[in-house]
């Protein structure tokens, strides 16, 4: 069982180039979520998803788009990158919600220089 | 709306001695809580949630923790810490009647000497 997979790890971004953050579990789970985390802020949740064709923003969603075509994937686009979103980005699936417990993905370290 | 602190940024521990990391939450009613565990580079992990019932909760990796409502807390606690447990824990609180709204601590980093 793969879990969570994130692709790539690792990316640098000219400012203004846009890119996509690729996410995708086999486990089934209804529930997908996208969050950023930076250091002394702990993680932000950008945008979620509770099924496929159903998305909604969170806490940090501007600058961001996601769609959810399959149960499998979230995409994670970048629309017109800043240096503020230099950050490390998870994405998380869980059964239906956060309250479930959450399965994490390893990561994708951005810098946008 | 709910939020959960976690008052320790850094903590160092010698090997075998006991741990207690420390969070606190605000929430109108009874929240989820849990305990995430992040090694360098890696994702998060769940270590223990709480929904309800026996307030002290036994998690993987020998961690439990206690949920105290009266003084809105949710502490993590191991009686004998590995090497490898060093790595940053965060505490998270999830609201009872939707799961969207879900908040991570800072997180404390936890350091082991040996």
């Amino acid at each position: 069982n793969a879990g969570v997979t994130q692709t790539p790890k690792f990316q640098v971004l000219k400012t203004g180039q846009s890119m996509t953050l690729q996410c995708a579990q086999d486990m089934n789970h209804e529930y997908m979520s996208w969050y950023r985390q930076d250091p002394g802020m702990g993680l932000r949740l950008i945008h979620y998803s509770v099924g496929a064709g159903i998305t909604d923003q969170g806490e940090v969603p501007n600058g961001y788009n996601v769609s959810r075509s399959t149960t499998e994937d979230f995409p994670l686009r970048l629309l017109s990158a800043a240096p503020s979103q230099t950050s490390v980005y998870f994405c998380a699936s869980s059964l239906r919600t956060g309250n479930y417990g959450y399965t994490f993905g390893s990561g994708t370290r951005l810098t946008v220089v | 709306a709910q939020s959960v602190t976690q008052p320790d940024i850094h903590i160092t521990v010698s090997e075998g001695a006991s741990l207690e990391l420390r969070c606190n939450y605000s929430y109108g009613a009874t929240p989820y809580l849990f305990w995430y565990v992040q090694s360098p580079g890696q994702g998060l992990q769940l270590l223990l949630k709480y929904f309800s019932g026996d307030t002290l909760v036994q998690g993987i990796k020998g961690f439990e923790a206690e949920f105290k409502r009266s003084q809105s807390s949710f502490n993590l606690r191991k009686p004998s810490v590995h090497w490898s447990d060093a790595a940053e824990y965060f505490c998270a609180v999830g609201a009872v009647n939707t799961g969207n709204q879900f908040y991570f601590g800072t997180g404390t980093s936890l350091t082991v000497i040996p």
